[in-house]
C-alpha cells in the first residue's frame, strides 16, 4: 500500500486556523472510521491528538479537530499558538489489516 | 504513569540482525495492542507490526516479508521486534507504542516511547 498523501507544509499567523488533508483510498481512509493524527516535535515522540477520525483524547485542546468526507481526512487547527509548530501525520487503518501513515506535513506558525 | 522504554538498537551490517525489546510499565500489559513504528532520518513514520494484547494477532507491513517478527512476553511486560536481514533502508528510529482501547486491535496508539536508532552501514 502506498503513503497517504499530505501536503509537505502549511502555516498560519498566531490566532489563526489551519487545515491539513489527508487523502487516500476506498480501501482505506474511506473504508474505515479509524483514521488517526499525530503532532510530533522535533526530537521528540509522536503524540496522539485525533482518533476514530474526529475523537479527542481528554488532554488535548477543543482547537483541535478531525473529520473526514469520501476518501480525505482533514485535522482543523484553530487559534494557532506557537506550540502548535511541529510535523502532523495522519494514519489510517487499511483493508488487510494494515495500518497506513500519511508523509506528514510541517506545520509553521509565522 | 504509562512508561515504554526502547533498547536494543545500534549499529548493524547489511545482512545482520537485531533484536529490539520495548520495556512497558504503568499498565496492564496483556491488555492491550503494542506496535512498532520506525522513522528513517528526516522521514515520516512507517508503520512496522502490531501484536494483540494475548499475542493470537499479529500483523506486519508488506515490506517485512518475513524478515522481521513482533512478539510480546506478557509475563515480563516486553514487547520484542526481532529483525533479520536487515537493509540499508531499515535504518530509522523504532517506535514502540500501545494501543488506545482495551482488549482491541489498537489502530491508535496513545503512548509512545523515546524510540531506538537502528543504523544499517
Amino acid at each position: 500500500q502506498s503513503a497517504l498523501t499530505q501536503p509537505r507544509s502549511v502555516s498560519g499567523s498566531p490566532g489563526q486556523s489551519v487545515t491539513i488533508s489527508c487523502t487516500g483510498t476506498s480501501s482505506d481512509v474511506g473504508g474505515y472510521n479509524y483514521v488517526s493524527w499525530y503532532q510530533q516535535h522535533p526530537g521528540g515522540a509522536p503524540k496522539l491528538i485525533i482518533y476514530d477520525v474526529y475523537k479527542r483524547p481528554s488532554e488535548v485542546p477543543d482547537r483541535f479537530s478531525g473529520s473526514k468526507s469520501g476518501n480525505t481526512a482533514s485535522l482543523a487547527i484553530s487559534g494557532l499558538q506557537p506550540d502548535d509548530e511541529a510535523d502532523y501525520y495522519c494514519s489510517s487503518y487499511a483493508a488487510s489489516s494494515k495500518l497506513l501513515f500519511g508523509g506528514g506535513t510541517k506545520l509553521t506558525v509565522l | 504513569e504509562v512508561q515504554l522504554l526502547e533498547s536494543g538498537g545500534g549499529l548493524v551490517q547489511p545482512g545482520g540482525s537485531l533484536r529490539l525489546s520495548c520495556a512497558a510499565s504503568g499498565f496492564t500489559f496483556n491488555d492491550y495492542a503494542m506496535t512498532w513504528v520506525r522513522q528513517a532520518p528526516g522521514k515520516g513514520l512507517q508503520w512496522v507490526a502490531s501484536v494483540s494484547g494475548s499475542a493470537s494477532n499479529i500483523f506486519y507491513a508488506d515490506f517485512v516479508k518475513g524478515r522481521f517478527t513482533i512478539s510480546r512476553d506478557n509475563s515480563q511486560n516486553t514487547l520484542h521486534l526481532q529483525m533479520n536481514s536487515l537493509r540499508a533502508e531499515d535504518a530509522a528510529v523504532y517506535y514502540c507504542a500501545k494501543g488506545l482501547f482495551r482488549h482491541s486491535m489498537g489502530w491508535s496508539s496513545d503512548y509512545w516511547g523515546r524510540g531506538t536508532l537502528v543504523t544499517v552501514s
